[in-house]
């Protein structure tokens, strides 16, 4: 079945250094890709969003390229900020349904 | 940009009674909206799909008389946990599809903090 696989967290970085969080997924069709961030205390946010291959999705200084061919989707910055400290999950849409993946914990210090 | 809200943000009930949670889409329409819920460290679940004007459709292993949902107008669904217990406390979640043209974004409500005692 459809599912989203994703780099287990947490994460730690300082700021200013490089992120990747891996995410990779199983589908078929051609499902929509996104990101979505989750601050403390608060609900999902849609972070960037990819509806079909090679297309890149950006936001925030956040990106991810959805690569049909490996099935993947990570999520970069170039240099991340304490503000980024969030949870975030990588999901697949196939028609109506999200699938979700497991979250992944981020944490910037300064 | 379209807006999704819930109501109450955070709620604490004996067990055995009911809770109630709405959902609505404050500056669009949407003929369908989901549920789910989120469990401590773990990704969310889809419960169901709300349908307006028609039944909702449950994920497997959601107990229907459990989680009676309600699509009453095309702004506004909601969940009702009956008889909620301890087990049933997570944080709920709605979203909510916003259509422009060939486009959709689902977008998500903030949130609704359940605690049974």
């Amino acid at each position: 079945g459809d599912s989203v696989t994703q780099m287990e967290g947490p994460v730690t970085l300082s700021e200013e250094a490089f992120l990747t969080i891996n995410c990779t997924y199983t589908a078929t069709g051609y499902p929509s890709l996104f990101w979505y961030v989750q601050y403390p205390g608060e609900g999902l946010q849609l972070l960037l969003k990819a509806t079909k291959a090679d297309d890149k999705g950006s936001n925030k200084g956040f990106e991810a390229t959805y690569r049909k061919e490996t099935t993947s989707f990570h999520l970069e910055k170039g240099s991340v900020q304490v503000s980024d400290s969030a949870v975030y999950f990588c999901a697949l849409n196939t028609g109506n349904q999200f699938y979700f993946g497991t979250g992944t914990s981020l944490t910037v210090i300064p | 940009g379209a807006v999704v809200s819930q109501h109450p943000s955070r709620v604490i009930c004996k067990s055995g009674t009911s809770v109630k949670i709405e959902c609505r889409s404050l500056d669009f329409q949407a003929t369908t909206m989901f549920w789910y819920r989120q469990f401590p460290k773990q990704s969310l679940m889809l419960m169901a799909t709300s349908n307006e004007g028609s039944k909702a459709t449950y994920e497997q292993g959601v107990e229907k008389d459990k989680f009676l949902i309600n699509h009453a107008s095309l702004t506004l669904s909601t969940l009702t946990v009956t008889s909620a217990h301890p087990e049933d406390s997570s944080f709920y979640i709605c979203s909510a599809p916003f259509v422009t043209g060939a486009h959709e974004t689902q977008y998500f409500g903030p949130g609704t903090r359940l605690l049974v005692l």
